[in-house]
This record gives C-alpha cells, sequence and structure tokens, in this order.
C-alpha cells in the first residue's frame, strides 16, 4: 500500500461545469476525510466518512458539492455547476479510527476554474 | 468555537535551532498535530502529541504543550535547507482536524 492517492493531480474546468475527484485511501484505514485548502490558507474541513456513512458536513460543503464512499473503500468528491471560488486544492486524508497518530493526507488534486 | 493560530513566517539560520508556536481554543482537543507541506504537495505527518502529555522528543524534533494556555510549539533542532516548508499546527477535535494558516519557516545559509 502506497499511501493515499488521490487523481487527477490537476484538472482545468470552465465555469459551470462539472468535475468528479477521487480518493482511494489506505485500505485498511475506515475513515476518509476531505478538506479544501486554498492560497495561503491551513486545510478546511468539508466531509468525513466511517466506512460508507458520511458522518459530517461542513457548513462549506454548499448544495454543489456531494461525496459519495459506496462501499467504504475509495470517495468521490463532486462539484456541480464550478465556480471560479471553487478554485482550491481539494486534499483526502484516511484515518484508523480509535487511533491518535494522525491522518494521512494524499498530495492533492488542484482545481482551477476559468 | 475552534480556532488554531500561527504566526506566518519564520526565518532562521541553517544549523539554528527553530521554534514555531500555535494557539488553540478548543479545551476539548484530544490531540495536537505538526504537519509540513512543501510546496505543490500534500501534507507530511511530522509528529503529534496526546493533549495529557506535556512535552514530546521526536529526533530533531520537540514538541511542547501548555494545555493551561493552550499553546503549542514545534522544534526544530540544527534547522536544514530541507526543512524550509510550510508548518501546520492541528487540533483534533471529536473527528475532524482543524488546522492553523501555517508558518513558513525559510532556512538560509
Amino acid at each position: 500500500d502506497t499511501g493515499v492517492s488521490q487523481d487527477p493531480r490537476h484538472k482545468i474546468t470552465k465555469r459551470g461545469q462539472n468535475v468528479t475527484f477521487r480518493c482511494d485511501p489506505i485500505s485498511e484505514h475506515n475513515r476518509l476525510y476531505w478538506y479544501r485548502q486554498t492560497l495561503g490558507q491551513g486545510p478546511e474541513f468539508l466531509t468525513y466518512f466511517q466506512n460508507e456513512a458520511q458522518l459530517e458536513k461542513s457548513r462549506l460543503l454548499s448544495d454543489r458539492f456531494s461525496a459519495e464512499r459506496p462501499k467504504g473503500s475509495f470517495s468521490t468528491l463532486e462539484i456541480q455547476r464550478t465556480e471560479q471560488g471553487d478554485s482550491a486544492m481539494y486534499l483526502c486524508a484516511s484515518s484508523l479510527d480509535g487511533t491518535g497518530n494522525g491522518y494521512t493526507f494524499g498530495s492533492g488534486t488542484r482545481l482551477t476554474v476559468v | 468555537g475552534e480556532d488554531v493560530e500561527q504566526s506566518l513566517f519564520l526565518s532562521v539560520r541553517e544549523g539554528d535551532s527553530s521554534v514555531i508556536n500555535c494557539t488553540y481554543t478548543d479545551s476539548s482537543s484530544t490531540y495536537l498535530y505538526w504537519y509540513k507541506q512543501e510546496p505543490g504537495a500534500g501534507l507530511q505527518l511530522l509528529t503529534y502529541i496526546f493533549s495529557n502529555m506535556d512535552m514530546k522528543q521526536d529526533q530533531r524534533l520537540t514538541v511542547l504543550l501548555n494545555k493551561k494556555d493552550k499553546h503549542l510549539s514545534l522544534r526544530i533542532a540544527d534547522t536544514q535547507t530541507g526543512d524550509s516548508a510550510i508548518y501546520f499546527c492541528a487540533e483534533r477535535v471529536t473527528d475532524k482536524l482543524i488546522f492553523g494558516t501555517g508558518t513558513r519557516l525559510q532556512v538560509f545559509p
């Protein structure tokens, strides 16, 4: 297992288009998190899953955003009708429930909306 | 509320020690973390400390936690040019991490 994988690494899209990102967590990790990071800021929590259940969503996650983790393994984050303000790095992380030793982050997907 | 603050910038000479400071507000934090981010990369976990500990040392890294003042620091001994990056402090609140804005560490020869 090589860690948390995210695909694609970069995405450029026109305003109004839909985009979907994928995250493959570390295989034995049951928790999966999505964060968004804009330039000069720290990552901001969007949502997280325990297995296939989505347990919490941030108020940052507008109704244009939807995340799924259908089989409790990989997850997708879809943004509909993208806006320029959606331009950011979208980071995925995974962890094992009940442990404190940190969350492992992927390299992120950089979204640019033009 | 949940808020994590860090100074924005630190510049040190190679070989000196670096100290990066962080304050947080949520007293229910269970763990506190330090992450490193290099340009264009994701976040790399450096170290973490449980909230009932005062200090943790891991090779060149020393974490100090003052729970009363909600203050966390990361000391990097013998700082090298490869340590140049952005360092994020994060507190774990319930099941998610709350990050600071990051401290950019610049190491000069």
